[in-house]
Formats: structure tokens, sequence, C-alpha cells
């Protein structure tokens, strides 16, 4: 079975500054991919950044960054020099081989001016 | 813009109705899946169609049923609508091989409301 874990239901952020969003995960699937999305109010789910459990580097996309900790099980996602825009709901995914999602609970991220 | 339209944007329908929800992704885009999100939650995985044939399953009830065609839209059905259907749906595409991690594109969703 397939777990993904967010701890943190909401998160305060200055602006300009960054911040760490954290992601856990569970499975027993040797091969899967991580995925972070950003969900604003409107609803549409807007992908962020892709890790997958065999690179061996952490993913960067601009300004989104994933530290992968394979032996923690752990893929937290760091947003540096935070804008107003940046403010949604961030989710962690995973998916198995079956290219499905399973997706946390969320984060719901603030961004203060 | 991510290529994936869905309609109707809203819907209100009464419990013990029937709906289809559509979806309309880019083209290559081979799979389809849809999920729904209760509000203050994450997505739940209904069910995966790859090339026209369902690919997977979710924890859902029979009652929630699919098709994916050749043009690369697909439908969502739900019968015997019950007050806990009330949700946001999103569908999403990828392209790819069966065993991949391509990106899932998303569409805005629909968001159903039963009364």
């Amino acid at each position: 079975a397939q777990k993904i874990t967010q701890t943190q239901p909401g998160m305060f952020v200055q602006e300009k500054e960054a911040v760490t969003l954290d992601c856990t995960y569970d499975t027993s699937d040797p091969s899967y991919g991580l995925f972070w999305y950003k969900q604003p109010s409107s609803g549409e789910m807007i992908f962020l950044i892709y890790q997958g459990s065999y690179d061996q580097q952490n993913a960067t996309e601009g300004r989104y960054s994933l530290n992968f900790q394979k032996a923690r099980k752990s893929a937290n996602l760091v947003i540096s020099a935070s804008q107003l825009g940046d403010s949604a709901m961030y989710f962690c995914a995973m998916s198995p081989l079956t290219r499905h999602l399973f997706f946390g609970t969320g984060t719901r991220l603030t961004v203060i001016p | 813009e991510t290529g994936v339209t869905q309609s109707p944007t809203h819907l209100i329908k009464t419990r013990g109705q029937q709906v289809t929800l559509r979806c309309s992704s880019q083209s290559g885009h081979n799979t389809v899946s849809w999920y729904q999100q209760a509000l203050g939650q994450g997505p739940q995985f209904i069910f995966q169609y790859y090339r026209e044939e369902e690919n997977g399953r979710g924890n859902f009830p029979p009652r929630f049923s699919g098709l994916q065609f050749p043009n690369y839209s697909s439908e969502l059905n739900v019968n015997a609508l019950e007050l806990d259907d009330s949700a946001l749906y999103l569908c999403a595409g990828t392209s790819g091989s069966r065993s991949s991690y391509n990106e899932q594109f998303f569409g805005p969703g629909t968001r159903l409301t039963v009364l």
C-alpha cells in the first residue's frame, strides 16, 4: 500500500524568504516517482517538480527544489524567494509503476508581504 | 495551460440521479486518470484508462464507471448519486509507456454538488 504524509496543514512565509514543505511516503515498490503539485483556489493542479526514486541528484525547477532522502522516505519541497503568487495548496504525490498518483492531504502556504 | 479541458465546470444534481463528466486531453495522451477531491482533502484516485482499456482502479464502487475514446476524450459516469459524491472531479492526461512516470497534466476540474 502507498501512503503520503504531509504533517503541515498550514505554513506562513515572508515574501522573498525560502520555505520548506514536508512530505514523507511509504511504499514497498522498488521503483516510483515523486511529484509536487500546486493547487490555487481555482482548483487546477499545477505540476511543479518530479523526482525518480533512482535519481542520484535532487531535482530542481527554477525556484523549486526537491530534497530527496530515500533512506528516510522523505521528499520535501523547497521554494526559494517566495512570491505572493505562491500562496496556494501544495500536494505531494507518489506514483508507483501503475502511474496513477497517491496524494497527501496538502499544505496551505500563505506568503506574507 | 495544460491542454486538458473538462466540462461542465459546475454541476448540481440530486441524490439518486446519474451524472456524466467529460474530459478532453491533448493529442498523444494515451492514458487518462480520474480523481475525486473532497473539500479540504487531497485527490483520491478513481480509475485510469490506457489506450481505451481500464488500467487500474481505486477504492470506488462500481457505480463509478468510465470510458476513454480514440480522440483522447474520456467520460466519468456516476450512477445513483449520494451526498458524499459532492467533490471536485479532476482528470489528468499523460503520454508515454505503460510503466513510466511522465508528468500528468490536469484539467481545471468539475465541481459536483449533490443535494
